[in-house]
């Protein structure tokens, strides 16, 4: 079953110019997570903002967390060739091993 | 070490063939995750591993058969599949069994093709 869902689906921009992207999701949660794929690999984890958080930074990462809006957004600044992957939230509920990815957000950082 | 290794990287099976997909970790995790990912789709949980007991299996046919010999160690034996069944299989792992609690870490994945 599909918690979240991202927009937008794909994102283009030119290196150095920053990157905003959004995940929604229906029910309660512990905490919203990102994680990035290049492609055909595995995943890798970016960041964990927890339910009584509201914003987080990573390096040139940042993530909000609005639960009243069942809502998160990724924001990488100054971005390079090199971010150009897959972007997935992740939802995890309860004290569980269920984290459920989002539809994800394709972004190409043009050099 | 903080790898989840996954052998082999490609597996090409027939519908009648049996094999298994290989998942290891040496980090002293007791959570390990097999997901099936689809082209252009999220990951979705099949299984789930706690403490070397199947904690979660998500209504996944029996074509697929999941298997932990020990705490590092993550099998997938796969039996009868069909062409729908291809996808990049992805393991993982977390350090405590509430893993929707903290992060998970991903092997590269098995790219698994069904003629």
């Amino acid at each position: 079953s599909q918690q979240g869902e991202e927009d937008p689906q794909a994102l283009s921009i030119q290196e150095g110019e920053n990157a905003t992207m959004n995940c929604s999701y229906k029910t309660s949660i512990n905490n919203l997570q990102w994680y990035r794929q290049n492609s055909g690999r595995g995943l890798v984890h970016l960041i964990l903002i927890r339910s009584n958080e509201r914003e987080k930074h990573s390096g040139r990462l940042r993530v909000t967390l609005d639960t009243s809006k069942k809502s998160s957004s990724l924001l990488i600044t100054a971005s390079r060739a090199a971010d150009t992957a897959s972007y997935f939230c992740a939802t995890g509920r309860g004290a569980t091993n269920k984290l459920i990815f989002g539809t994800g957000t394709l972004l190409a950082v043009q050099p | 070490d903080t790898e989840v290794t996954q052998t082999p990287k490609h597996l090409v099976m027939g519908m009648t063939n049996k094999k298994s997909l290989k998942c290891e970790q040496h980090m002293g995790h007791r959570a390990m995750y097999w997901y099936k990912q689809k082209a252009k789709k999220p990951p979705e949980l099949m299984f789930v591993y706690s403490y070397e007991k199947l904690s979660i299996n998500e209504s996944v046919p029996s074509r697929f058969s999941p298997e932990c010999p020990n705490s590092s160690l993550l099998n997938l034996h796969l039996h009868a599949l069909q062409p729908e069944d291809s996808a990049l299989y992805l393991c993982a792992s977390s350090h405590g069994e509430a893993g929707a609690n903290e992060k998970l870490f991903f092997g590269s994945g098995t790219q698994l093709s069904v003629l």
